[in-house]
């Protein structure tokens, strides 16, 4: 499968729990980006690594957010003391460097992993 | 204000229609504009790019940017129920190290 992967693809959880999920980018992509989109709105962009490195961070993310990229291959994104609000939908996509593509950044995105907090 | 805008739609349309999706946006250093289908449950896909102003065409699909207005368009010609979707518009600077997308329009195309 070449494709982006994401894990789990639901999640229920409860107020308070914690919960993480994980990406895992085509084998040779180096650049990994999250997005939180909710219903009735396009992705919001959460953060981005280019290998391990994590380069840009949503101001909009709270120091419950945390997201990873050990050894530049799968990443995690761990959401502490889940909310009501965080119930979305969390996408992610990785791309190789635009500098073998002519210039152009290609996103292909996973299928997402639904989180509901009840 | 949110630095992309997009008309959520619902639009409505019989088969054969052409189409126009439009954004604008606010932020002048935004140099890749895109356009993504998504489909209910489904990850973006990837319809068109486009680098500064001017058109591609694409088969049925036709991107058109005007910097100078801060304004861009999809067109679909023909269009076909199978286009039945929620289109986005995304915007990304020189380094793509951030994109910004608009809150997508919902398609709908009538047999």
């Amino acid at each position: 499968d070449t494709g982006v992967s994401q894990n789990p693809r639901h999640k229920i959880t409860k107020r308070g729990q914690n919960v993480t999920f994980r990406c895992d980018p085509i084998s040779e992509h180096n650049r990994l980006y999250w997005y939180r989109q909710t219903l009735g709105q396009g992705p919001e962009f959460l953060t981005y690594f280019q290998n391990e490195a994590q380069l840009e961070k949503s101001r909009l993310l709270s120091d419950r957010f945390s997201a990873e990229r050990p050894k530049g291959s799968f990443s995690t994104l761990e959401i502490q003391r889940t909310e009501q609000g965080d119930s979305a939908m969390y996408l992610c996509a990785s791309s190789d460097d635009p500098r073998d593509r002519g210039g152009y950044n290609e996103q292909f995105f996973g299928p997402g992993t639904r989180l509901t907090v009840l | 204000q949110k630095e992309v805008e997009q008309d959520p739609g619902p639009l409505s349309v019989p088969e054969g229609a052409i189409v126009s999706l439009n954004c604008t946006y606010s932020n002048s250093a935004f140099q890749y504009f895109m356009w993504y289908r998504q489909y209910s449950r489904k990850g973006p896909e990837l319809l068109m790019y486009t680098y500064s102003s001017g058109n591609k065409e694409d088969g049925r699909f036709t991107a058109q940017v005007d910097k100078s207005s801060k304004y861009i368009s999809l067109f679909i010609r023909d269009s076909q129920p199978s286009d039945s979707a929620t289109y986005l518009c995304a915007m990304s600077r020189y380094n793509f190290n951030k994109f910004y997308f608009g809150s997508g329009t919902k398609l709908n195309v009538k047999p």
